[in-house]
């Protein structure tokens, strides 16, 4: 199995911050990885397709890049909306795996 | 636009079968670009992919190394959904499980609104 390893876990970061969570696959998996946001009790919500695509009706301050091995999610200006838990995962080969999670938290 | 409606059992007991449907509306279970997945979630596996099944000029079915030999998925043409069965089930097996259409893309676009199960006797 691709192993998926997000980094930091944990972010504590304020209104306004600029905030970028790093995904790294256990093997090259090309550009085939996305992006989810999650908040409690709530279904995942697809942010970022095939590294860098911006999904439908998500505002354009979240952007993606990277291929390969090594990814990056950011925010560019945090909205008080985002503070959730983010997920990376790969659909590059079954079975398809997610990362652990960061968990974003207003400081 | 793509809906997909989860139904089935909430709590089932050790050793049992656990059994969730998948209805699909806007799209087609047959269809020639899309699988449809079940994935669950849990604090202790976090999200963790369990299968899929799709129609490329017959059936496929694919199955994660983790729970393979316990699970069965299926579509169902007549009523445009898919299943999910996982038996026998243990209390680590309790998490919420989504059913979700992958584009052929690689894009997990669609998601059901989950499903808590909990296995306790």
């Amino acid at each position: 199995d691709i192993q998926m390893t997000q980094s930091p876990s944990s972010l504590s970061a304020s209104v306004g911050d600029r905030v970028t969570i790093t995904c790294r696959a256990s093997q090259s998996i090309r550009s085939y990885l996305n992006w989810f946001q999650q908040k409690p009790g709530k279904v995942p919500k697809l942010l970022i397709y095939v590294a860098s695509n911006l999904h439908s009706g998500v505002p354009s301050r979240f952007s993606g890049s990277g291929s390969g091995t090594d990814f990056t999610l950011t925010i560019s200006s945090l909205q008080p909306e985002d503070f959730a838990t983010y997920y990376c995962q790969q659909s590059h080969v079954a079975p398809y795996t997610f990362g652990q999670g960061t968990k974003l938290q207003i400081k | 636009q793509v809906h997909l409606q989860q139904s089935g059992p909430r709590l089932v007991e050790p050793s049992q079968t656990l059994s969730l449907t998948c209805a699909i509306s806007g799209d087609s279970v047959s269809s020639n670009g899309a699988s449809w997945n079940w994935i669950r979630q849990s604090p202790s596996r976090g999200l963790e992919w369990l299968g899929k099944t799709y129609y490329r000029s017959k059936w496929y079915i694919e199955y994660a190394p983790s729970v393979m030999s316990r699970a069965s998925i299926n579509p169902d043409t007549s009523k445009n959904q898919f299943s999910l069965q996982l038996n026998p089930v243990s209390p680590d097996d309790t998490a919420v499980y989504y059913c979700v259409r992958l584009t052929g893309d690689g894009v997990l676009d669609y998601w059901g609104q989950g499903t808590l199960v909990t296995v306790s006797s």
